[in-house]
């Protein structure tokens, strides 16, 4: 697996835009960027994932450079409601499995 | 809400019990997990199911039995757990085992306590 490396927490404000980077410096070539959400006492949410470059949906845009050594989520114009935690998964591990790090705690202040 | 269902969403029971949680899909993935998140923590991986076969086991005690009956249902047997087994179990699914752009859908966990 491609070792990811986020923040451990960010402050934002409502309204405001919010960039979270990863960096995956060991990434391969069959690997996608895939960012999960999760709030409480729930299961984490598939946001987006992406390949190369930027994708966007509905939800959040990502933008990878082109050696995708690091990826960034942008959530647009964030509400309280965005406050959770978000894990960005790269690949697999040598094992084959699909590992967890231990994502960013995102905590939208009013 | 989510397209894996999970119940019961709450359970306490006794070390000399024995339970089953279960976990449900319809969206046709072939691909089928349990990880076990405990609080403030990720979710760690317990075991793989691909095409109703156990692909995955991550030396997972076998006071924990995992089953998959069929290509859209999982269950996962309890029994003489400790209470440090206390968690949320989350069940999730992907199109594909070997997939690599196949994202994982999960439930919303049964939250397990043992006491």
């Amino acid at each position: 697996l491609a070792k990811t490396t986020q923040p451990i927490s960010m402050d934002s404000y409502e309204g405001q835009e919010v960039n979270i980077t990863c960096s995956h410096n060991n990434i391969a070539t069959n690997d996608y960027i895939t960012w999960y959400q999760q709030f409480p006492s729930q299961g984490p949410r598939f946001i987006i994932q992406g390949y190369k470059t930027k994708v966007t949906n509905e939800v959040a845009s990502l933008f990878i450079p082109a050696d995708r050594k690091s990826s960034t989520l942008s959530l647009p114009r964030v509400s309280l409601s965005d406050t959770a935690v978000y894990y960005c998964l790269v690949g697999r591990n040598r094992d084959d499995k699909i590992i967890f790090g231990k994502g960013t705690r995102l905590h939208i202040l009013p | 809400d989510t397209e894996v269902t999970q119940t019961p969403k709450h359970l306490v029971m006794g070390m000399t019990n024995k339970k089953s949680l279960k976990c449900e899909q319809h969206m046709g993935h072939r691909a089928m997990y349990w990880y076990k998140q405990k609080a403030k923590k990720p979710p760690e991986l317990m075991f793989v199911y691909s095409y109703e076969k156990l692909s995955i086991n991550e030396s997972v005690p076998s006071r924990f039995s995992p089953e998959c009956p069929n290509s859209s249902l999982l269950n996962l047997h309890l029994h003489a757990l400790q209470p440090e087994d206390s968690a949320l179990y989350l069940c999730a699914s992907s199109q594909s085992w070997s997939s690599y752009n196949s994202p994982l859908h999960f439930g919303n966990g049964t939250r397990l306590t043992v006491t």
